[in-house]
């Protein structure tokens, strides 16, 4: 069946290299954000969140910068392993609702 | 281990056969949710449930029905099934009105013919 990846803009990174995904995200009036990893045939997983009360949070190997100025988002991944290879879309929450937007998402392949 | 468990994992089907897609999470999660995923797209949001007996549409409710009879359970239920109903289903449950992060079910793969 076709992925749902299929559409997806792509980052290549050589293994070893730093990773760097961006996300632009869409309402103002967002205050939690979180990044998901989604490997093909598999729910998307949790990585890292952050607070719009934050600009940076630091995980294990990875970090999320907010910048609500322009309402960017990135994932940083140090030293991006093979296992890193997958789908990430970032969601945003909109403050005091239920309501959470998910991106498209970005698909990272690592370079042997 | 903490979960949000989806079953059948994959399903063909014809047009107008009901069917049901069921979850089940056994983190005692107050909120659950049904999302699919087209190519392209991002998550869109089919339902969700604030606890039992609670649910309300998301933004893609046609075509489909929930219920909330118990906090673990929250199936997906779609009484005619048309072929723009294929796609892959997630579940998924989290705590709190917001400012959390949602666990997910490893999918449903839905196709419709």
């Amino acid at each position: 069946g076709e992925s749902v990846g299929l559409h997806l803009p792509t980052l290549s990174v050589q293994e070893g290299d730093n990773s760097i995904i961006n996300c632009a995200y869409s309402n103002s009036a967002s205050d939690y954000f979180i990044w998901y990893k989604q490997e093909s045939g598999k729910g998307p997983q949790f990585i890292i969140d952050i607070r719009s009360n934050m600009d940076k949070r630091q995980g294990q190997r990875v970090t999320v910068l907010l910048n609500k100025t322009v309402k960017h988002l990135s994932l940083q991944i140090a030293a991006t392993q093979p296992g890193d290879s997958a789908v990430y879309f970032c969601a945003e929450n909109i403050a005091g609702t239920y309501k959470y937007i998910f991106g498209t998402g970005t698909r990272l392949k690592v370079l042997a | 281990e903490a979960q949000v468990t989806q079953n059948p994992r994959y399903l063909i089907t014809v047009t107008g056969k009901k069917l049901t897609v069921t979850c089940s999470q056994n983190m005692n999660h107050e909120y659950m949710s049904w999302y699919r995923q087209d190519p392209g797209l991002g998550l869109r949001q089919i339902y969700y449930s604030m606890n039992v007996e609670v649910t309300d549409k998301g933004d893609v409710p046609e075509g489909y029905k929930v219920s909330r009879k118990e906090k673990r359970n929250f199936p997906l239920i779609l009484e005619s099934p048309s072929p723009n109903q294929t796609s892959l289903y997630f579940c998924a449950s989290r705590t709190g009105t917001g400012g959390w992060g949602y666990t997910f079910g490893s999918g449903t793969r839905l196709t419709v013919v």
